[in-house]
């Protein structure tokens, strides 16, 4: 595609739903990020994979929050039993590095987001 | 901890004028990225550097490595130009981005 794709844009939960938000990077982009932006607040990082593998899953604020990219292309983010302090914008990026494996400082697109209220 | 502080918070001017924002960041930091947010928009990848200055169109930015600064400037600002510019700093081997506070820049015409 012409660029990373997010969905759904705009999700609505009941607190203690479980949720699925899906990301579709850039295709050939091998680095995938995943971070999240509070109301009013710069994003922070959640979750790093390079093709299938999960290299950095430091910023997942809990065991609620689960990221997969089984295939090294499509990533889904999956919070489990929601609450009310996981709305936020939830971002998709991706880039692409010089060399697979090997790393490079290169730009990363952003997705639209996905806007997440729970209730 | 914050890696990455970046001013002003806000920022208001008039049409045409010259437009700075400053950041910071700290060790371990080995690229610096400007980043715009329209409201309820996404995010849009202006500048990556590491070293130098870069410029497109009437966005300039520079990076001063041996003192961790860098700024983005706009020159003949415009309404179309307000929006949230964020400074971000590549960590790491992966490069995962350490996100400044974001300074809401508002043009009047």
């Amino acid at each position: 595609g012409a660029g990373v794709s997010q969905s759904p844009r705009y999700k609505v939960a009941k607190r203690g739903q479980d949720v699925a938000l899906r990301c579709d990077p850039i295709s050939g982009h091998v680095s995938l990020f995943w971070y999240q932006q509070a109301l009013g607040q710069g994003p922070e990082f959640l979750t790093y994979f390079q093709n299938e593998a999960q290299l950095d899953k430091s910023g997942l604020p809990s065991d609620r929050f689960f990221a997969e990219r089984p295939e090294g292309s499509v990533s889904t983010l999956k919070i489990q039993r929601t609450q009310q302090e996981d709305s936020a914008v939830y971002l998709c990026a991706s880039s692409f590095p010089g060399l697979a494996g090997v790393f490079t400082r290169e730009t990363q697109y952003f997705g639209p987001g996905t806007r997440l209220l729970v209730l | 901890k914050n890696e990455v502080e970046q001013s002003p918070q806000n920022l208001t001017a008039q049409e045409g004028e010259f437009i700075t924002i400053n950041c910071s960041y700290s060790v371990g930091i080995s690229a610096l990225h400007w980043l715009q947010q329209h409201p309820g928009g996404g995010i849009v990848s202006l500048f990556m550097l590491s070293s130098g200055k870069k410029k497109h169109g009437r966005l300039i930015a520079t990076i001063n490595i041996q003192e961790k600064h860098s700024s983005l400037h706009i020159t003949a600002s415009h309404p179309r130009d307000s929006a949230v510019y964020i400074c971000a700093g590549g960590l790491g081997g992966a490069q995962k981005l350490v996100f400044g506070q974001g300074t809401r820049l508002t043009i009047n015409p």
